[in-house]
This record gives structure tokens, sequence and C-alpha cells, in this order.
């Protein structure tokens, strides 16, 4: 019964270094969904992917960032040349559909720490 | 500009008493209500969920009231539990899907 899965659950990056996050989403769910957590803060929106498509990007910041959902394999978050202020919780979640009775069902997190 | 306010960053409440969450929001095109709960170190947890075309929702403990004119939503648990201790994020969403908006949250504590 496989929920979520996010990997790895803590990253350690310098700046200027890549960060990848990876998300499988739940069994049978094709809607991939990216969030970032800054400390003392709610949830934000990043980016919304369903099977190899990107549906709404516009939470994503303009430069560094981009998120895939391949046909094959995990949803990735890549996040180029790091800075400090990337330092969150990246949470992903996943439905099954967008209607309203397909909620969205989030992983654990991934922490991501800039040196 | 916050488009969804959880005015109470937190609140205590006794075991067996109810607790009222609440949240308010600023655009009447959303549809979609959520409540989610979460764990330190851990991801939200769905509970509960609401369309504009209700007004109130149901789930065991767990109802959810929406007052579209008020654009006011909120949470009750009765009885609470200390089990229930833990922040809440009020989400919300337009076309029934796609991205969530979420309140700061509110930390709920329920002592024994």
């Amino acid at each position: 019964n496989a929920g979520v899965m996010q990997n790895p659950r803590h990253l350690v990056r310098r700046r200027g270094q890549e960060a990848r996050l990876r998300c499988s989403p739940m069994k049978g769910h094709s809607h991939v969904y990216w969030y970032r957590q800054l400390p003392e803060e709610g949830l934000k929106f990043m980016v919304y992917l369903q099977k190899e498509n990107i549906i709404d990007e516009s939470g994503m910041p303009k430069e560094r960032f981009s998120a895939e959902f391949p046909k094959e394999g995990p949803s990735i978050l890549r996040i180029q040349q790091v800075v400090r202020g990337d330092s969150a919780a990246y949470f992903c979640a996943s439905s099954l559909g967008v209607n309203s009775n397909q909620p969205q069902h989030f992983g654990d997190g991934t922490r991501l720490s800039i040196l | 500009d916050q488009q969804v306010k959880q005015n109470s960053p937190s609140l205590s409440v006794q075991e067996g008493r109810i607790s009222i969450l609440n949240c308010d929001y600023t655009n009447s095109m959303f549809d979609y209500f959520l409540w989610y709960k979460k764990y330190p170190a851990e991801g939200p947890t769905f509970l509960i969920s609401i369309s504009s075309i209700k007004d109130k929702n149901e789930d065991g403990r767990f109802t959810v009231f929406l007052n579209k004119s008020a654009k006011h939503l909120s949470l009750h648990i009765v009885p609470s539990q200390p089990g229930d201790s833990a922040v809440y994020f009020c989400a919300v969403s337009y076309n029934q899907g796609g991205k969530l908006i979420f309140g700061q949250g509110t930390e709920l504590s329920v002592k024994p």
C-alpha cells in the first residue's frame, strides 16, 4: 500500500551544485504536483505535471528550476546552481484525476539544505 | 497578497472539547476546499474536502463548513483527542483541480 514516495528525504548541497529530487506517485495516479515550504510559511505550488506533459508551471521560478514526469519512472524536480534561498522542504503530491472527489495525496518531502 | 488566510497561528483545546479551525479566502471563483493535517517531518495528510455546491460535509469526528457569501471555511473536530495535535492547513483550488493554494496553517494543541 505504497503512498507517494519521495527521495532522498534529506539532501545537502553546496552553493552552485545541482539538486535532483525524485517523486514516485501513488499507484495508478498520473497527476503529479510539486510544492515548496519555506521556514515558517505554508506550502506554495510550483508545478503540475501529467505524464510527459507540464500542465501548469505558474509557480516555478523562471530560472534554474525544471521538472519532468517521463513516461517511465519517477517525476524529477531539478534545481541547478543552488543558492541558500533554495533551502526548503519540497513536497510532491499525486492524484488520480482533477475532480472534487480525487484529492491530492502528499509524500513526506525532501528537506534540501544548502551550505 | 495572501489569497487564503488562517488568522490563528495556534489554538489550544482541552481533550473532549470541540476544536474549530478557521480559514478565509478572497476569490469567489474558488470551488474546491480541503483540509490537511501535518505532523513535523511528514507530508500533509488529507482530512476532508467540500465543493462549492455544498455548505457542509461530515466524516466521523470532522466536519467542514463552507460559507460562500462570507468566503469562510471552518473545520470542526469533536471530540478533540490528543492525537489531533498537529498543524492544520486549509487549501483551495478552482476548476475543481490543479494547483492548491494553502493557508499558513494553524497549530492545534489538544491537552489531556
